[in-house]
């Protein structure tokens, strides 16, 4: 089945530093989204990419889609506290609908103040 | 709108113990979906629904069922609970808008659940 694969699995960063979350998918996606999930809470959609090669940036947040359409990246230029949780990318199962969602395992990110 | 609700937020089971996890969205979504989170393990799609009276699996159906009488409701039942069963909840709710610029997940808080 589809897989997709996220690394790192965690990063602690000093505040200020930036920090980089790759995600990879076994098959070509029709679109890819990404989650934050804050300690104790639960996933907040952030974003959703759908043409190759996209790039959308939300403040200190850059996303880019790949050519390929199965790998995807969150970049966050000097990081803040607030910026504390686990990053999720998720794309559709075969099929495109995004009511079926396969997600990474995710990436942790701790920021030292 | 209160978007997605859960309930209860924690339980404590004992093994063999059955429950009904809630879920309701007021936001007349079609889509919704059961997913649960392990440490490390992301979140899994147990069950999902696309519509009023109709339910598919996921990727970890096994040991709960479920069922949509109305677009609103989307309980999940766990018939015999198990131990491996121990996870944080997630019921999840989407709409259609259409070609390849779909639907986004909206999450409701969870329900943690502890089978001793």
């Amino acid at each position: 089945g589809q897989q997709v694969m996220q690394i790192p699995q965690y990063q602690h960063v000093q505040e200020g530093e930036d920090f980089t979350t790759y995600c990879n998918s076994s098959t070509t996606l029709s679109n890819i989204q990404w989650y934050k999930q804050r300690p104790g809470g639960h996933p907040v959609f952030l974003i959703q990419l759908v043409k190759s090669g996209e790039v959308k940036k939300q403040k200190r947040l850059t996303f880019q889609f790949g050519e390929a359409k199965k790998n995807s990246s969150l970049h966050i230029t000097a990081t803040q506290t607030t910026d504390v949780g686990t990053y999720f990318c998720a794309g559709p199962n075969s099929g495109g609908s995004n009511y079926k969602l396969t997600f990474g395992k995710g990436t942790l990110l701790t920021v030292n103040p | 709108n209160a978007g997605v609700t859960q309930t209860p937020k924690f339980q404590v089971l004992k093994t063999g113990q059955s429950m009904t996890l809630q879920c309701a969205q007021d936001m007349n979504h079609e889509y919704m979906s059961w997913y649960r989170q392990d440490p490390g393990m992301g979140l899994r799609l147990i069950h999902y629904s696309v519509g009023a009276g109709i339910t598919d699996q996921g990727e970890v159906p096994n040991g709960y069922n479920v069922s949509r009488s109305t677009t609103e409701d989307f309980p999940l039942r766990l018939l015999s609970a198990a131990p491996s069963q121990t996870s944080v909840y997630f019921c999840a709710s989407s709409y259609s808008s259409g070609g390849a610029s779909g639907e986004t997940q909206y999450f409701g808080p969870g329900t943690r659940l502890l089978v001793l």
